[in-house]
């Protein structure tokens, strides 16, 4: 069965430190987004993508955080300049379809850790 | 109450018997979907229910939604001890954009 891949499973970084996390969507899936947790806490929207542009963001979501599309199968999330309340789980998640029937599936997630 | 918040917070039960998790939400959505994470792990999909619909069945799972009482439930059957897990509801409101509960961690005991 098709699934969300992301790599690395841990990141550790230096506060400051620029990072890069990597997803690979379901083949044929044409939405894509980021969601993060907290430890302890919910799943937090981050941001969606569609045709190559962000469909929608929240307000976590600020100007050290970018998305991008790079190839045909890769999705990244690149935090700037990392804070120590980046560190987080952050989950991929892609769908074939939006509205109504937007089933999203989830990669396991990358641990980032910023020391 | 918050967008998506399911009770109880916590669930235990003994192999064979039911589960039940609720999950609440104040504002009309598009869709409700259930999600299961294991300990530290990803989130796995358990099933999509529209607005439209009041009820959805996969396997062991049962799921209803009460749109008037902006509410769904999500029942497990014949529980497992794999079924050990925190389960959350999420809601898509006008956008793709889901906004996850809180959760319900169900602890099964053999």
């Amino acid at each position: 069965e098709p699934e969300v891949t992301q790599t690395p499973s841990h990141q550790v970084t230096q506060m400051g430190q620029e990072v890069i996390l990597r997803c690979v969507p379901i083949s044929n899936h044409l939405y894509f987004y980021w969601y993060r947790q907290i430890l302890g806490q919910k799943v937090e929207f981050l941001v969606s993508f569609y045709n190559n542009e962000i469909s929608e963001k929240s307000e976590i979501f600020d100007d050290q955080f970018s998305v991008e599309r790079p190839d045909g199968s890769n999705f990244t999330l690149k935090i700037r300049s990392t804070k120590l309340e980046d560190s987080a789980m952050y989950f991929c998640a892609s769908s074939v379809l939006a509205g109504v029937m937007n089933e999203q599936y989830f990669g396991p997630g990358t641990r980032l850790t910023v020391t | 109450s918050q967008q998506g918040e399911e009770d109880p917070q916590a669930l235990s039960i003994q192999e064979g018997e039911n589960a039940t998790m609720n999950c609440s939400y104040k504002t009309s959505i598009n869709n409700l979907q259930w999600y299961r994470q294991n300990s530290g792990r990803g989130l796995v999909h358990l099933i999509l229910i529209r607005s439209n619909e009041r009820e959805k069945h996969s396997g062991r799972l049962r799921v209803t939604l009460d749109t008037s009482k902006k509410s769904s439930s999500l029942l497990i059957t014949a529980s497992r001890a794999a079924d050990t897990a925190s389960y959350f509801c999420a809601t898509a409101v006008n956008t793709d954009k889901l906004i996850f509960g809180t959760g319900t961690r169900l602890q099964v005991f053999p």
